[in-house]
């Protein structure tokens, strides 16, 4: 079935440290991948997505590239800042679906101190 | 500008009562859905519309009922029969043309607590 598996924070790491949160999946097909942002008592916002194998997404100073031959999308950022503190989602997008369902992780929670 | 606004942001619930949390987008989109989230979890889809009068269940729809009976809106009901409905609601939207490759928009959510 299609699943996605995130690494469980919390992710602690000091002002402009490297950031990378793994994701890998399984969907069937070929899938979209997106990654959100969840800020305390907020709802999610798109960060960046890639619709096809070898794609950078892109935002903020965030990167993931589409890696299909892993089934990976791994966030990046290469120095990160106190308001990048928030949760993390990766989530496909199963390319038999029409229906434009997503599949969610249980989310990354990163911690950035001054 | 356009977008999702969910309504209330806060919802208490007596016991066996029904109560219906708003969905409510002006970004055209066809497809509307709700999730649910607890703590430290991720998102579980609770039901989905793509088209107007229209709706399935997704993982979680026990005990919640939706409607679709305009374009821009979805409300959610919690049901006396959900046993356990304290979470965070999300409800998100998409456009359907080519919509594996479209991201999905997010209201800022309602919290739902047990009095």
């Amino acid at each position: 079935g299609n699943s996605v598996t995130q690494m469980e924070g919390p992710v602690t790491l000091s002002e402009e440290a490297f950031l990378t949160i793994n994701c890998t999946y399984t969907a069937t097909g070929y899938p979209s991948l997106f990654w959100y942002v969840q800020y305390p008592g907020e709802g999610l916002q798109l960060l960046l997505k890639a619709t096809k194998a070898d794609d950078k997404g892109s935002n903020k100073g965030f990167e993931a590239t589409y890696r299909k031959e892993t089934t990976s999308f791994h966030l990046e950022k290469g120095s990160v800042q106190v308001s990048d503190s928030a949760v993390y989602f990766c989530a496909p997008s199963p390319g038999s679906s029409n229906t434009g369902k997503l599949i969610f992780g249980q989310g990354t929670t990163l911690q950035v101190k001054p | 500008d356009g977008g999702i606004t969910q309504s209330p942001k806060y919802l208490f619930r007596k016991e066996g009562q029904n109560v219906t949390l708003s969905c409510e987008q002006n970004l055209n989109h066809d497809a509307m859905y709700w999730y649910r989230q607890d703590p430290g979890q991720g998102l579980r889809l609770i039901y989905y519309s793509q088209i107007v009068n229209d709706f399935q269940k997704g993982d979680i729809a026990e005990g919640y009922s939706v409607s679709r009976e305009k374009k821009e809106s979805f409300p959610l009901t919690v049901t006396s029969a959900q046993k356990n409905p304290t979470a965070f609601y999300l409800c998100a939207s998409s456009i359907i043309q080519g919509a594996g490759n479209q991201p999905q928009h997010f209201g800022d959510g309602t919290r739902l607590s047990i009095l």
